[in-house]
């Protein structure tokens, strides 16, 4: 399984600022993901980031708010933009491993954020 | 809107006992990961099962799937206080020709008294 690392684990920022998070895997993977996971709730896609062109959004997520950028295969970050007390969730990264034909996904640290 | 339901929500049970959690989902899947997630950590991947197996085992961890009946089960065998914490089933969509994109259920918050 891959060694994932996020930066960083926590902070807590005041609205209308921009937080940028960092995914950092010790193996070249294909595919990393963006997850959100609000207050007591599961987690739900933002975005596949393709390295080398532009993230793939999930319906109810954008490019302004959620910019992403993946520069080579074992690094990726996610800026949440403009924020609001409703982006207080935890986010985290994950990348997909691939063995013996299955595609175990597996997940950082994650990064909680608390917006006041 | 999530592709995956499991029940129970909550589940409480002695040490020792065994613990059945089950995920719903409604569309075709390449396969099936379950997840642990302790007091809002980070997501331990526990076990994958693919759509044309039907049961797997990892040490105490026993995972079926019924791709006809569009469910699965985890059973986690002589339970320990340290198993408690939130399940997660997520089921894996194809995209491009590989792998997938995974969708969660809401998750099963299991606490194991001692």
């Amino acid at each position: 399984s891959a060694v994932i690392s996020q930066k960083p684990s926590r902070d807590i920022c005041q609205r209308g600022t921009s937080l940028t998070i960092q995914c950092q895997v010790d193996s070249q993977v294909t595919m990393m993901f963006w997850y959100r996971q609000q207050p007591g709730q599961s987690l739900t896609l933002i975005a596949t980031a393709n390295q080398g062109s532009e993230a793939t959004y999930e319906s109810g997520f954008v490019i302004d708010k959620f910019p992403i950028s993946r520069p080579n295969l074992t690094f990726s970050t996610l800026t949440v933009s403009n924020m609001s007390p409703e982006d207080s969730s935890i986010y985290l990264c994950s990348v997909e491993a691939v063995g013996q034909s299955s595609y175990e996904q597996y997940f950082g640290p994650g990064t909680r954020l608390t917006v006041t | 809107s999530q592709q995956g339901e499991e029940d129970p929500q909550a589940l409480s049970i002695q040490e020792g006992e065994n613990a059945t959690m089950n995920c719903s989902y409604k569309t075709s899947i390449n396969n099936l990961q379950w997840y642990r997630q302790n007091s809002g950590r980070g997501l331990v991947h526990l076990i994958l099962i693919r759509s044309n197996e039907r049961e797997k085992h990892s040490g105490r961890l026993r995972v079926t799937l019924d791709t006809s009946k569009k469910s699965s089960s985890l059973l986690i065998t002589a339970s320990r206080a340290a198993d408690t914490a939130s399940y997660f089933c997520a089921t894996a969509l194809p995209i491009y020709n590989q792998g997938g994109k995974l969708i969660f259920g809401q998750g099963t918050e299991l606490s194991v008294k001692p």
